[in-house]
């Protein structure tokens, strides 16, 4: 079945600074990958997602890359915000059994933006 | 409030004792989907339906554990004779279920917390 790992498992940044995030899957039909911000206590909220006839994708300060070929795809954040600091997980999905799909979730990156 | 609800949000139970927990998708989504999420980890699949159809079940799904979603909107999870290994998170999440593609956003409800003493 699929995996995801990720990397780093914690990361501190200076306001100001950009934040990258990596993860890897190992299973080729994989096509859709979101990524989810958690706050301590809170429910996780998809932040952005890309599919796989995509490379990237950008929204305001948060973009996401995605490289089929190696199986890897990143999460980029620029000019971080103190609101910024989180748990961020990505995960991957695929649907080729016409159910749907279910995600395998990376065990997630706590991300502290320093003032 | 719109979005995917869990009741109840904290749960404490003795060992050996049975537990049912509670999910409201948004009311539009035919896909429900259950997860567990234990400290510092992500949230790992436990079970999927499709309307009232349960169609995949993870292997951490195990005998003790039971879903259902009879009349294909909310949906019960149930834990019988709780073990302390059961002390999560289960959260609940919701997609539309449109037809092909299938890569679809899950809205996730802010998740009952169980422990099991």
């Amino acid at each position: 079945g699929e995996n995801v790992e990720q990397h780093p498992s914690t990361l501190s940044v200076q306001e100001g600074d950009s934040a990258v995030i990596k993860c890897t899957y190992s299973d080729s039909a994989s096509n859709y990958f979101p990524w989810y911000k958690q706050e301590l206590g809170k429910r996780p909220q998809l932040i952005i997602d890309i599919r796989s006839n995509v490379g990237e994708k950008k929204d305001q300060r948060i973009a996401v890359t995605l490289n089929k070929t190696a199986k890897h795809f990143s999460l980029h954040i620029t000019e971080t915000q103190p609101e910024d600091s989180a748990v961020y997980f990505c995960a991957a999905s695929s649907s080729r059994d016409n159910y749907g799909q279910n995600f395998v979730f990376g065990p997630g990156t706590r991300l502290s933006v320093l003032p | 409030d719109t979005g995917v609800s869990q009741n109840p949000r904290h749960k404490i139970t003795k060992r050996g004792q049975n537990v049912t927990f509670r999910c409201d998708p948004i009311s539009e989504h035919n896909r429900l989907y259950w997860y567990r999420q234990t400290l510092g980890q992500g949230p790992e699949f436990l079970t999927y339906f499709q309307n009232e159809a349960q169609l995949e079940k993870s292997r951490l799904l195990s005998d003790r554990f039971s879903a259902e979603r009879p009349k294909g909107s909310f949906s019960t999870l149930e834990i019988q004779r709780t073990e302390q290994g059961d002390s999560a998170m289960y959260l609940c999440a919701s997609s539309r279920g449109v037809a092909y593609p299938f890569e679809e956003t899950q809205y996730f409800g802010p998740g009952t917390r169980l422990l099991v003493l």
